[in-house]
């Protein structure tokens, strides 16, 4: 099975502009959780969709959001970008089978804002 | 406290060494446990899972689990410069399926 798949794998955008981000899960796969990467906080979790429901949803500004399609892919947005907000974005897919179910990630965006 | 939290190294260990990662959690209703390798500029890969108490081998790893001390640990056999990476130790809760808490890492360095 191809793994995870993240576009664009590099981004540059300006403060006050806005970024969507894309993520292509595992066939079969109907959870995606979003997570942001910095080396000041480390992993942070973002959301996670299940079936095109947000089923769980972290600790981040409302100019965060997303949103998961029929067939499972997702997209996050950012709006009103921050200098703060240049990280590595990682999204990850689940067979969403409960508490052993298994998250793979995916290679990752990385965004600058400048 | 944390949710999860892990030795802070960085760990230095010879090649064919062993090296030992160790993380606590601090919800005693987590009920999965997962040990993510990250290299630098790549994005984490699953090494091992591990949901019952006790020990779990894959080749040269080992991960360790006491869910009463609520502490799972990550054994390297036989360490290679190859395994040179942060290792990351993630948490599943009871309550929150979908989510993962991760550990800061700890970096890892195998030298020949």
């Amino acid at each position: 099975k191809a793994g995870v798949t993240q576009t664009p794998r590099y981004l540059i955008k300006t403060r006050g502009q806005q970024v969507t981000l894309s993520c292509s899960p595992i066939s079969g796969h109907r959870s995606v959780s979003w997570y942001q990467q910095t080396p000041g906080q480390g992993l942070q979790f973002l959301f996670e969709y299940f079936s095109e429901t947000q089923r769980n949803k972290g600790n981040f500004p409302g100019r965060f959001s997303g949103r998961q399609f029929s067939n499972s892919r997702s997209e996050m947005n950012v709006s009103t970008l921050e200098l703060g907000d240049s990280a590595l974005y990682l999204c990850a897919s689940a067979d969403g089978g409960g508490l052993q179910e298994t998250q793979y990630f995916g290679p990752g965006t990385r965004l600058l804002v400048l | 406290q944390k949710e999860v939290e892990q030795n802070s190294g960085p760990l230095s260990v010879p090649e064919g060494a062993i090296a030992s990662l160790n993380c606590t959690y601090s919800d005693r209703g987590s009920q999965s446990f997962f040990w993510y390798r990250q290299y630098s500029g790549k994005s984490p890969e699953l090494i091992m899972s591990i949901y019952s108490n006790g020990d779990k081998e894959d080749g040269r790893f080992t991960a360790q689990l006491n869910k009463a001390s609520q502490y799972v640990s990550l054994l390297i056999r036989d360490s290679q410069p190859s395994d040179s990476a942060t290792y990351l130790c993630a948490v599943v809760r009871g309550s929150t399926l979908g989510r993962l808490y991760f550990g800061r890492g700890t970096q890892l360095t195998v030298w020949p």
